[in-house]
C-alpha cells in the first residue's frame, strides 16, 4: 500500500508570501500524482494532475513539481482566497486503491 | 458542465444500511470515459476513497471497507448510488461523489478526481 505524507501540517504564511507544500510517496509512483484545495464547508477542488499539469481554470500562480516519490506544490504569491487545506492524491496500479495525503492547512500569519 | 449532486437520509440508526444516490447532469454515466468514486470525509478530518465504479459494472471497493460497501449505477436515472452497511459512529461523515479521470492521451489511468458534488453530512446516531 502506498502511504502518502504531506508536510508541513500546518504551514502560517501571510499574503504575498510563496508557499511550498510538499508531499512524499513511501514508493515511486512516477507522476500520477493530484493536488486538491478544500476550503471550509466545500468540496476539495482539483488543482494539479500528472504532477504539474494545472486543471482547468486554475490560475498560473498555483504549479506542482516532482517525480518518483518527492513532490512539490508551489503557491508563488499568496492571495487571501488561498488559505484552505490541500491534499495530494494518488491511485495505485493495482490493486486500485485511491490514497490521499493527510492534508496540509494553510493559515494566515 | 457536468454536475454532481448527493442526495440521502442525513441520520442513520446504527447497525443499519446508509444509502445515498449521487445524480448527475451534463453528463452520462455510461459514457465510458470517466469512473464514478465516492469519497468521505470525518468531522474534522481528512479524506477516504470508499470506491469506484465503471459503467461496464466494474467496481472497486477500498480494502477497509470491502465488506460493507457496495456502489452500483442506474444508467436510465443517470445515478451512482452507494450502500454501506451495519454503520457505527465511525462512519459519521460528509460523502462526496465525484467523477474520476484520466490524463489526456488515452492512458486508461483514472486516478484523480477532476468534478465532485457538493457532499452531503450523514450522521450516524440513535
Amino acid at each position: 500500500e502506498i502511504v502518502l505524507t504531506q508536510s508541513p501540517a500546518t504551514l502560517s504564511l501571510s499574503p504575498g508570501e510563496r508557499a511550498t507544500l510538499s508531499c512524499r510517496a513511501s514508493q515511486s509512483i512516477s507522476n500520477y500524482l493530484a493536488w486538491y484545495q478544500q476550503k471550509p464547508g466545500q468540496a476539495p477542488r482539483l488543482l494539479i494532475y500528472d504532477a504539474s499539469n494545472r486543471a482547468t481554470d486554475i490560475p498560473a500562480r498555483f504549479s506542482g513539481s516532482g517525480s518518483g516519490t518527492d513532490f512539490t506544490l508551489t503557491i508563488s504569491s499568496l492571495e487571501p482566497g488561498d488559505f484552505a487545506v490541500y491534499y495530494c492524491q494518488h491511485r495505485s496500479d493495482w490493486p486500485p486503491v485511491y490514497t490521499f495525503g493527510q492534508g496540509t492547512k494553510l493559515e494566515i500569519k | 458542465q457536468v454536475q454532481l449532486q448527493e442526495s440521502g437520509p442525513g441520520l442513520v440508526k446504527p447497525s443499519q444500511t446508509l444509502s445515498l444516490t449521487c445524480t448527475v447532469s451534463g453528463g452520462s454515466i455510461s459514457s465510458g470515459d470517466y469512473y464514478w468514486s465516492w469519497i468521505r470525509q470525518p468531522p474534522g478530518k481528512g479524506l477516504e476513497w470508499m470506491g469506484y465504479m465503471y459503467y461496464s459494472g466494474t467496481t472497486y471497493y477500498n480494502p477497509s471497507l470491502k465488506s460493507r460497501v457496495i456502489i452500483s449505477g442506474d444508467t436510465s436515472k443517470n445515478q451512482v448510488s452507494l450502500k454501506l452497511t451495519s454503520v457505527t459512529a465511525a462512519d459519521t461523515a460528509v460523502y462526496y461523489c465525484a467523477r474520476v479521470s484520466c490524463p489526456p492521451g488515452g492512458t486508461g489511468y483514472f486516478y484523480y478526481m477532476d468534478v465532485w458534488g457538493q457532499g452531503t453530512t450523514v450522521t450516524v446516531s440513535s
